[in-house]
């Protein structure tokens, strides 16, 4: 099936920090959704993106919908402790009908 | 937040007995997903349901069927668990015209 290469798979922020996170894919995808998941808890979906291009925010979150449709983007500003976690891309690949296809995850760690 | 609600939340059961697990939603969305997360596998599909009795395979159906009689509730089964169904076990629903899907709070399971 169709994958999706997340990275990078962890790092460390420091609080006010910048966050940069990305997934791409040889294979073109009509949506991009990210999601972010608690410990013990379900995905929550924290944007979607239909239009390639699309530059959308959410709070300190903005994420894009590559040009190429092949990639997409989630920025995180000022971070603070609470954005730990870990970050999933999901994309609906042309074909995949009712499916979508997940991302490896990003997990967002706190500098000692 | 999403009216998705996973019953039980935990369970440990041993090898060859069958396990039930069941998704209960209030949004009355028509698409029901069940997947499982697994370190190293991110999340992945197991099957979905695009109306009630009406139910496809996701890539790790194999050991696992499924049930939809209502639109609120998606059964997942494990006709024998075995140790390998280890894992937490997530529903997800999503409406029509749209991609975004919607995850509950999961339920663990351990297989002894």
């Amino acid at each position: 099936g169709q994958q999706l290469n997340q990275s990078p798979q962890s790092m460390f922020i420091q609080e006010g920090e910048d966050v940069s996170m990305n997934c791409t894919s040889s294979s073109i995808f009509n949506t991009w959704l990210w999601y972010k998941q608690d410990p013990g808890e379900g995905p929550v979906l924290l944007i979607a993106l239909y239009k390639a291009g699309e530059l959308t925010s959410n709070g300190r979150l903005t994420a894009q919908f590559g040009i190429t449709r092949k990639d997409s983007f989630l920025n995180i500003s000022a971070s603070i402790p609470s954005d730990v976690g870990i970050y999933f891309c999901a994309g609906q690949f042309p074909g995949a009908g009712n499916m979508l296809t997940f991302g490896g995850g990003t997990r967002l760690m706190v500098k000692p | 937040d999403a009216g998705i609600t996973q019953s039980p939340r935990h369970k440990v059961t041993e090898t060859g007995t069958p396990v039930t697990l069941r998704c209960h939603q209030t949004e009355n969305h028509r698409y029901m997903y069940w997947y499982r997360q697994d370190p190293g596998h991110g999340l992945r599909l197991i099957h979905y349901s695009y109306g009630v009795k009406d139910t496809d395979k996701g890539e790790v159906s194999d050991g696992y069927s499924v049930s939809r009689s209502k639109t609120e509730d998606f059964l997942l089964t494990l006709e024998s668990a075995t140790s390998s169904q280890t894992s937490v076990y997530f529903c997800a629903i999503r409406d029509l015209g749209t991609y975004e899907q919607y995850f509950g709070p999961g339920t663990r399971l351990t297989v002894t």
